[in-house]
């Protein structure tokens, strides 16, 4: 069975930076595409960014430039490097296994505020 | 970017109700989309992918349905757990679209 298990969450100020991780079981890491998706409190699903098993990358708009997705597939994990982190980056963040999100982790929340 | 336009926002049924959840996309996506149930405080659970294939162990009461632009999620006989609230995404093309969500309440 897929798991995802996502960590790194937390408080932190306007300005600072996060390192999500996703730790991934029960499949072969290493051959999956990989996605970030986010809600914030109260509202709907907004895709973030995704990683192809041979290194192809998209980021949302509304993070490029910001956030940095990457794998370690020797530690089958994903993770999300979060930079300039913005109040409207507040959410529960979920990692998702390929690009039809077949499996989620349970979510990490991340609160920007000052 | 693709826009997904999806319909009622809300809905309140009952027991046993028939109902019918709408996606448009705003240009063709062929079949390329997912639906979605999120209860509070859960991950999003995958109910069908591809239009209309139902996710391994998810009860044939839900089913997909829809090509092109227009897309349809039905729920057959409405039981205690479906009450729920249901997004669609479109996986067409980057970057990935969700609908805005359908809260389904009980009546």
């Amino acid at each position: 069975e897929m798991q995802l298990v996502e960590s790194g969450g937390g408080l932190v100020q306007p300005g600072g930076s996060l390192r999500l991780s996703c730790a991934a079981s029960g499949f072969t890491f290493s051959s999956w595409s990989m996605s970030w998706v986010r809600q914030a409190p109260g509202k709907g699903l907004e895709w973030v960014s995704y990683l192809s098993s041979t290194g192809t990358i998209y980021y949302a708009d509304s993070v490029k430039g910001r956030f940095t997705i990457s794998r370690d597939n020797a530690k089958n994990s994903l993770y999300l490097q979060m930079n300039s982190l913005r109040v409207d980056d507040t959410a529960t963040y979920f990692c998702a296994t390929g690009g039809g999100y077949g499996s989620w982790g349970p979510g990490t929340l991340v609160t920007v505020s000052s | 970017d693709i826009q997904m336009t999806q319909s009622p926002s809300s809905l309140s049924a009952s027991l046993g109700d028939r109902v019918t959840i709408t996606c448009r996309a705003s240009q063709a996506i062929r079949n390329d989309l997912n639906w979605f149930q999120q209860r509070p405080g859960k991950a999003p659970k995958r109910l069908i992918y591809d239009a209309t294939t139902l996710q391994s162990g998810v009860p044939s009461r839900f089913s997909g349905s829809g090509s092109g632009t227009e897309f349809t999620l039905t729920i057959s006989s409405l039981q205690p757990e479906d009450f729920a609230t249901y997004y669609c995404l479109q996986h067409n093309t980057y970057p990935r679209t969700f609908g805005q969500g359908t809260k389904l309440e009980i009546k």
